[in-house]
């Protein structure tokens, strides 16, 4: 079962800053949030994820809500090859010992960016 | 990051017949996982697969209909047997990288599968 809820589609204007909203309010306090995008026919792609703090590297920034409940994607200045499909995902613990995981997928922000 | 590759990148097949799909990696990985996107929708985990132990299914998976392979560190196959149109889908494998703070995982291209 999914534990994310994104809307399902978005756009933004190419350059200005697209904002990618996620709820996971039953998400526990060793589970990570992952961002992936998948861009169609491809495999998805990894762009960043978090515990707690803010996170920044060279493709967005993630910002997790103090309570955790929630987050925010931000591309800062959106291109037209940042459309695709945006995954927000719940990391768990997996059924084989304290090392495993498994990523839970939810349905997805399609984003366009609009020339 | 990983480089991850897929073998067949797509195939057409025949109901009632069987599919191997191989994923290779270009370093070595302990984990590996298999998952399944159906036509329009998000990806649902099939099994993690670790290298010298079974692989664990995810609920509503069984080992019959897709038994898996890990034989080393860099490689792993899914079959899809006695397939029908229902099992038409973009078949994914992953490999999880350890990182300085978690695990992340990369994925591979996927596998098109049409069933006739």
């Amino acid at each position: 079962d999914a534990k994310t809820t994104q809307p399902p589609s978005m756009d933004c204007a190419e350059g200005r800053a697209a904002n990618l909203p996620c709820n996971h309010s039953t998400i526990s306090g060793n589970e990570y949030v992952y961002w992936y995008r998948q861009i169609h026919s491809q495999g998805p792609q990894y762009i960043i994820h978090g515990l707690k703090n803010n996170e920044t590297n060279e493709m967005a920034s993630l910002i997790i809500t103090e309570d955790r409940k929630s987050s925010t994607l931000i591309l800062p200045h959106a291109t037209l090859r940042d459309t695709a499909v945006y995954y927000c995902i719940v990391r768990v613990a997996g059924l084989i010992g304290d090392s495993s995981y498994k990523l839970i997928f939810g349905s997805g922000t399609r984003l366009l960016v609009r020339p | 990051s990983a480089v991850i590759s897929q073998k067949p990148s797509r195939d057409i097949c025949q109901r009632g017949t069987s599919l191997t799909i191989q994923c290779q990696v270009d370093s070595q990985v302990t984990m590996m996982f298999w998952y399944r996107q159906q036509p329009g929708q998000s990806l649902t985990l099939i099994a993690t697969a670790n290298q010298g132990s079974e692989a664990t299914y995810e609920s509503g998976f069984v080992i019959d209909k897709f038994p898996i392979s890990r034989p080393n560190l860099t490689f792993s196959t899914l079959t899809v047997s006695n397939m029908s149109p229902e099992d038409s889908s973009i078949y994914l494998c992953s490999v999880d990288l350890a990182g300085e703070n978690t695990d992340t995982q990369y994925f591979g291209p996927g596998t098109r599968l049409t069933v006739l």
